[in-house]
């Protein structure tokens, strides 16, 4: 069945220094969402890409879709503490979404 | 408005029990999933409702059932809770605006223990 895989699975920084995350998967996407789940909390939806090569930018988070639609990255400049948790990406099919394991972030003042 | 919420948010189960989560969303929406959250595992789905009155499986049904009792309201129900369900499980929601725009709601959550 459909996988996607996410490196790395856990990153610590320092405050300041810049963070990505990486997701690939094994079969082409129709769309690839992100999410970020702090410590305790709950998943919160980020963004989605549906086109081939899109790039949209967040503030200091900017997000890219592969020419091949199977993978996607998602990059934070000048990370800050606020920035701590869990980002996942989950490929999209009509109905339903396939998680990545996500990559935890920690960010050290 | 409330989102999505569950009830409960804690429980602890001895093994064989049987429970029900409950889950409910105000946003009118048409699809209501169930996810598992293991360490380092990400979320797993393990049911999900695509509209009202319809259930499919997802990637990890086993030891599972599941009720749309309404538009608002999906329960998922543990008949025999064994160790292996250990887990923090979620409840979701989303509308299909378009084929492929599908961005999902969550829950708090509810933390379950099987001893």
């Amino acid at each position: 069945g459909q996988q996607v895989m996410q490196i790395p699975q856990y990153q610590h920084v320092q405050e300041g220094e810049d963070f990505t995350t990486y997701c690939n998967s094994s079969t082409t996407l129709s769309n690839i969402q992100w999410y970020k789940q702090r410590p305790g909390g709950h998943p919160v939806f980020l963004i989605q890409l549906v086109k081939s090569g899109e790039v949209k930018k967040q503030k200091r988070l900017t997000f890219q879709f592969g020419e091949a639609k199977k993978n996607s990255s998602l990059h934070i400049t000048a990370t800050q503490t606020t920035d701590v948790g869990t980002y996942f990406c989950a490929g999209g099919g009509y109905n339903k979404l396939i998680f990545g394991a996500g990559t935890r972030l920690a960010v050290h003042p | 408005n409330a989102g999505v919420t569950q009830t409960p948010k804690f429980q602890v189960l001895k093994t064989g029990q049987s429970m029900t989560l409950q889950c409910a969303q105000d946003m009118n929406h048409n699809s209501m999933y169930w996810y598992r959250q293991d360490p380092g595992m990400g979320l797993r789905l393990i049911y999900y409702s695509a509209s009202e009155g319809t259930t499919d499986k997802g990637e990890v049904p086993n030891g599972y059932n599941v009720s749309r009792l309404n538009k608002r309201e999906f329960s998922l129900r543990l008949e025999s809770a064994a160790p292996s369900q250990t887990s923090v499980y979620f409840c979701a929601s989303s509308e299909l605006r378009t084929e492929t725009y599908n961005e999902q709601f969550f829950g708090p959550g509810t933390r379950l223990t099987v001893l």
